[in-house]
């Protein structure tokens, strides 16, 4: 069984502050690792996927295997980053069946 | 392309009646994924299902849950006899399919079910 742990729920920083959203995992196999998000009013959409190895809107995401994370990293926060930040895994191979964690809500102040 | 829909967005049941929360997926897409999210609580996956068909329902409640996604028509779930741990938001989603496996689910806004 694979399983997603977001440790914080609530992410408060100043806006020009770094931000590392964390999240771990734990699944036997090889797990593709995904980054949701929800802003206010909207849907919850992809933000981005291991795999791809790029940057959107100036996040970014590691995935290591040894220490079983992938955090989501940005080196300025903006206040439009303040949204509900989930991380999700499926395995590799079979279905697109995604587990995710609780979520973090990262708040951007002024 | 007016993305996933679900209806109705907020359902108000008293216990034990039925209610059935509505899901059309995007335009091309052929599979359909149910999430539930309770207070406090990440998503937990309930169940995929293709047209016709159901892959996966390991989520599921073992009694009074179903659901389906017919040849025509939206997906439907379907919790008979509501008890106010029902209470929660019940979210969509679908991909194009199996053969295009990106991982990205298009989610759609959700439907709000409160048990009184």
């Amino acid at each position: 069984a694979q399983r997603v742990t977001q440790p914080e729920k609530l992410l408060s920083v100043f806006k020009g502050a770094p931000v590392e959203l964390k999240c771990n995992y734990s699944y036997s196999g090889s797990p593709e690792l995904f980054w949701y998000v929800q802003y206010s009013r909207q849907r919850l959409q992809l933000l981005l996927r291991h795999i791809s190895r790029e940057s959107i809107k100036g996040f970014t995401a590691d995935l290591n295997k040894g220490e079983t994370s992938f955090h989501l990293k940005k080196p300025f926060a903006q206040e439009e980053d303040s949204a509900m930040y989930y991380c999700a895994l499926r395995p590799v191979s079979g279905y697109s069946t995604l587990t995710f964690g609780k979520g973090t809500m990262l708040l951007v102040s002024p | 392309n007016a993305g996933v829909m679900q209806n109705p967005r907020h359902l108000v049941r008293r216990r034990g009646q039925e209610a059935r929360l509505r899901c059309s997926p995007m335009k091309g897409h052929s599979h359909v994924y149910w999430y539930r999210q309770l207070p406090e609580e990440g998503l937990k996956f309930m169940v995929y299902l293709q047209k016709e068909n159901i892959i996966d329902e390991s989520g599921m409640p073992k009694e009074r849950f179903s659901a389906e996604f017919p040849k025509e028509g939206p997906s439907i779930l379907r919790i008979q006899q509501v008890v106010r741990g029902d209470s929660a938001a019940y979210f969509c989603a679908s991909s194009p399919g199996q053969g295009a496996t990106t991982g990205e689910l298009f989610f759609g806004e959700g439907s709000r079910l409160t048990v009184l």
